[in-house]
């Protein structure tokens, strides 16, 4: 079964760091870009940072640029998102979504895993 | 606020047809990106109903339909069933965020 699932989030004051970590399943991970979308509470989705299958390419939205990190592990079948200098505002359900075609950019979403919440707060 | 505008909310009858309208610019839908649409249950994560404009992913039915024009994209639900109550998202690209964008979500209530 394909499948991803994430871990790593929890409770963190503002200006704290936190790593959060997804593990695929069911499908040959390197041949895959991956993202990291989050929700924050009763909102919409927010994209937020992307790599490519070989870790060349990475992307982030404007938000979580120069405090976030993405990065993955193809030997372990993982992605992570550190994420540092975390602000109220980063309250979220982080969820990791794997690129459909795998390779292009941009691309849909077709698998995502069931998301990790983080809360910043005091 | 979104750069892609979706209504906040939507409904319709059991067996009615209803549509989700995606509206952007030139420097995203207008500028040739594809459109994808997913759905999210309550509490959970979202699921890919339609990719590339108006492509169906394996597993889909075919009640659910997509379609692209100029600067907007619409996703129609016909033969409308309660399950089909959830939230619906339209993702694109854009040009000047350098990034995935998504519409602030459509809440579909099936009456």
């Amino acid at each position: 079964e394909v499948q991803l699932v994430e871990s790593g989030g929890g409770l963190v004051q503002p200006g704290g760091s936190l790593r959060l970590s997804c593990v695929a399943s069911g499908f040959t991970f390197s041949s895959y870009n991956m993202n990291w979308v989050r929700q924050a509470p009763g909102k919409g989705l927010e994209w937020v940072s992307y790599i490519s299958g070989s870790s060349s390419t990475t992307y982030y939205a404007d938000s979580v640029k120069g405090r976030f990190t993405i990065s993955r592990d193809n030997a372990k079948n993982s992605r992570y998102l550190q994420m540092n200098s975390l602000r109220a505002e980063d309250t979220a359900v982080y969820y990791c979504a794997r690129a459909y075609t795998g390779s292009s950019w941009p691309d849909a979403f077709d698998i995502w895993g069931q998301g990790t919440m983080v809360t910043v707060s005091s | 606020q979104s750069v892609l505008t979706q209504p906040p909310s939507v409904s319709g009858a059991p067996g009615q047809r209803v549509t989700i309208s995606c509206t952007g610019g030139s420097s995203n839908i207008g500028a040739g990106y594809d459109v994808h649409w997913y759905q999210q249950l309550p509490g959970t994560a979202p699921k890919l109903l339609i990719y590339g404009n108006s492509n169906r992913p394996s597993g889909v039915p075919d009640r659910f339909s997509g379609s692209k024009s100029g600067t907007s994209a619409s996703l129609a639900i016909t033969g409308l069933q309660a399950e089909d109550e959830a939230d619906y998202y339209c993702q694109s690209y854009d040009t000047g965020l350098s990034g995935v964008v998504f519409g602030g979500g459509t809440k579909l209530t099936v009456l």
